[in-house]
């Protein structure tokens, strides 16, 4: 299965940025970085995907190395609801032209007031 | 619009006991995932339905597992004589298309989970 490397918690500040970090040294050059977040008690929500450029939405903005082995989930302004676990993912392949994401443990994200 | 939705929210059953649990996912979404989550783990994949293809059963951890889509919508995952090992959160994701090698990117969209516990 596709492997990505996250620590397994940070801990921030409200209102202060969070920078979560990636390693995905086995990339493939057409595999997406793909981010979800995962709040307590609740199934995975989308937060942001990219290839190679750096990519910004209204969640956050994700960052990614030259070399594509490591990536970074920017949030800007951390608030009490962000704190969650985030799931950096690399897709695995299925059969055929098919394909599953493979979640790891991802990192807990504690914010605090 | 409707998310994807899921039933039982919670299931209690006796070792040995059959479960079945439905997802209903988003009305359109040809892609269906099931998951599951044990307690403090990663998701980790089951089940993959696509359209009217047959299903990717790779991920299912015995034969006491199995899963149907019918009409391309809804999908009820069944446990066959439940083991306590089975304890965990099972989780449903719908996409609108594959999640492929070319074209718009497709999110999964989750489900709330049923939690089972084996007892």
């Amino acid at each position: 299965d596709a492997k990505t490397t996250q620590p397994n918690s940070m801990e921030s500040n409200e209102e202060e940025p969070v920078h979560l970090p990636c390693n995905h040294s086995t990339i493939s050059g057409t595999d997406y970085i793909h981010w979800y977040r995962q709040l307590p008690s609740q199934g995975p929500e989308y937060v942001i995907h990219g290839l190679t450029s750096n990519v910004n939405n209204r969640m956050a903005s994700l960052a990614i190395a030259e070399d594509r082995k490591s990536s970074t989930l920017i949030l800007h302004r951390a608030t009490l609801r962000d704190a969650a676990v985030y799931y950096c993912i690399l897709r695995d392949r299925l059969r055929g032209s098919n394909y599953k994401l493979t979640f790891g443990k991802g990192t807990l994200l504690t914010v605090n007031p | 619009g409707a998310g994807v939705s899921q039933s039982p929210s919670n299931k209690v059953t006796e070792k040995g006991k059959d479960v079945e649990l439905r997802c209903d996912p988003i009305s359109g979404h040809t892609a269906l995932y099931w998951y599951r989550q044990s307690l403090g783990q990663g998701l980790e994949f089951l089940i993959y339905f696509q359209g009217n293809s047959a299903p990717d059963k790779s991920g299912l951890p015995s034969d006491r597992f199995s899963a149907e889509r019918t009409g391309g919508s809804v999908s009820t995952l069944t446990i066959q004589r439940t083991q306590q090992e089975d304890s965990a959160v099972y989780l449903c994701a719908s996409s609108l298309s594959p999640l492929g090698e070319v074209g718009p990117y497709n999110e999964q969209f989750f489900g709330p989970g049923t939690r089972l516990t084996v007892l």
